[in-house]
């Protein structure tokens, strides 16, 4: 089975604009999450989407939302972006609900805010 | 807050010796996943072990789990040069009416192996 894919792989945005981060899960999976990894706060949580409904989310402000699509597939948006959000966004999926099992992360999305 | 605090936050080791890292997390959890990541790149996952079991293994890794002292260990033994990477715990823990599914990450250690 091919892996979680990821697109873009890199993006620059000023700040102020917005963005949109996709993610495709492995084929049969369910449940997406999305984390953000930045040298200072490391790895940590955004949300959880399984059947196109958020499940789960993490202490993020409001710019910071998602979607799930019928196929599974989510997308995640960061709007009126900060210089603190340069970061590397990964998405995980899993086969059911996140609970209880591994999750299988994709290669991530590095985005840089100047 | 990061839930869990890895100990030591950079190992380096040659070829051939084991290697042990701990990880310290501060609630209730389902279970505890260790994951490796190289240089940026997405994370694999090497191990789960639920809250009600004590050890796992899975080829040179081995895993413990210490619940009354909310703590982990990662042991990889016959360390390689492809071993190289860091190293985090994730605690899946419980929050709300018993729900799961959030991770929460230590901040990893980062293990070199010298050839």
């Amino acid at each position: 089975k091919a892996g979680v894919t990821q697109t873009p792989r890199y993006l620059i945005k000023t700040r102020g604009q917005q963005v949109t981060l996709s993610c495709s899960p492995i084929s049969g999976h369910r449940s997406v999450s999305w984390y953000q990894q930045t040298p200072g706060q490391g790895l940590q949580f955004l949300f959880e989407y399984f059947s196109e409904t958020q499940r789960n989310k993490g202490n993020f402000p409001g710019r910071f939302s998602g979607r799930q699509f019928s196929n599974s597939r989510s997308e995640m948006n960061v709007s009126t972006l900060e210089l603190g959000d340069s970061a590397l966004y990964l998405c995980a999926s899993s086969l059911g609900l996140a609970g209880g099992r591994e999750q299988y992360f994709g290669p991530g999305t590095r985005l840089t805010v100047t | 807050s990061q839930q869990g605090e890895e100990d030591p936050q950079a190992l380096s080791i040659q070829e051939g010796e084991n290697a042990t890292m701990n990880c310290s997390y501060k609630t209730s959890i389902n279970n505890l996943q260790w994951y490796r990541q190289n240089s940026g790149r997405g994370l694999v996952h090497l191990i789960l072990i639920r809250s009600n079991e004590r050890e796992k293994h899975s080829g040179r890794l081995r895993v413990t789990l210490d619940t009354s002292k909310k703590s982990s260990s990662l042991l990889i033994t016959a360390s390689r040069a492809a071993d190289t990477a860091s190293y985090f715990c994730a605690t899946d823990v419980l929050w709300g009416s018993g729900n799961t599914g959030k991770l929460i990450f230590g901040q990893g250690t980062t293990l070199q192996v010298k050839p």
